[in-house]
C-alpha cells in the first residue's frame, strides 16, 4: 500500500542554520504531498502542499518540490529561527472520495538560540 | 475558542474501564476523522464520517467504536480499555472536496494503567 518514509529526528539546529527533512514516498497512482506541522501542545495544522509533479508548495519560508523521478518531498528553509521547533509530518492523499491521509512518523525539529 | 474542540484533553484510566472522548467542531464541516498518535508511528486513522448517516473504519478501528450524533459532533469510545491504547489521540474534520487539508483539534492524551 501507499506509504511515506521520512528522517528520524531529532534535528538540533542554531538559528538561522538551513534546514533539510527528508520525504520519500510509494504511491501506487499519482498522490498529492503534503507537509503539516505540530507546535508543542497543539494539534497538525497544513504548512504547504503540492499537487502534481514539479510543483512546488511553499509557506512561512519553508519550501518543497514534488519530485516524482526520485519520489520525493523534501522540507527546506533557509533560515529556522526558534519559532520553527515543532513536529513535521510528511503524508500523501490521492484525494480520492475519502480525503484520507498518511502519514510518516514525523520529525522533531529543535531551533536552538 | 478552538475550531475543533476535543474534550477531555488528558484522561487517565485503569484497564477494562469504558472512555468515550469528544470532538465538537464550529467549522461547519461535514467529514470528520480520528486518529491516534504513537512516538515512532506517526499518525494512523481509526474511524472516519462524511454525515451522520456513514461511518467508516480506518486501519486501526479494532478496540474503538464512534457514534456521529449531529453534524458537529463525533465521538470515539473505548469499551474496555487497554495499556496498549494509551496515546494521544486526535480529531479532525474537513469540508467536502478533496483538497487533503485537515483542521485538527488539540488532542486528547489517554493513559490507561
Amino acid at each position: 500500500g501507499d506509504s511515506v518514509t521520512q528522517m528520524e529526528g531529532p534535528v538540533t539546529l542554531s538559528e538561522e542554520a538551513f534546514l533539510t527533512i527528508n520525504c520519500t514516498y510509494t504511491a501506487t497512482g499519482y498522490p498529492s504531498l503534503f507537509w503539516y506541522v505540530q507546535y508543542p501542545g497543539e494539534g497538525l495544522q497544513l504548512l504547504l502542499k503540492a499537487t502534481k509533479a514539479d510543483d512546488k508548495g511553499s509557506n512561512k519560508g519553508f519550501e518543497a518540490t514534488y519530485r516524482k523521478e526520485t519520489t520525493s518531498f523534501h522540507l527546506e528553509k533557509g533560515s529556522v529561527q526558534v519559532s520553527d521547533s515543532a513536529v513535521y509530518f510528511c503524508a500523501l492523499s490521492d484525494l480520492g472520495a475519502t480525503n484520507k491521509l498518511i502519514f510518516g512518523t514525523g520529525t522533531l525539529l529543535a531551533v536552538q538560540p | 475558542d478552538a475550531d475543533v474542540t476535543q474534550t477531555p484533553r488528558n484522561r487517565i484510566t485503569k484497564t477494562g474501564k469504558r472512555i468515550m472522548l469528544e470532538c465538537s467542531q464550529t467549522k461547519g464541516h461535514d467529514r470528520m476523522y480520528w486518529y491516534r498518535q504513537d512516538p515512532g508511528l506517526g499518525l494512523r486513522l481509526i474511524y472516519y464520517s462524511f454525515d451522520v448517516k456513514d461511518i467508516n473504519k480506518g486501519e486501526i478501528s479494532d478496540g474503538y467504536s464512534v457514534s456521529r450524533q449531529a453534524q458537529a459532533k463525533f465521538s470515539l469510545s473505548l469499551e474496555s480499555a487497554i495499556p496498549n491504547q494509551t496515546a494521544l489521540y486526535f480529531c479532525a474534520t474537513s469540508p467536502l472536496g478533496n483538497t487533503g487539508e485537515l483542521f485538527f483539534g488539540e488532542g486528547s492524551r489517554l493513559t490507561v494503567l
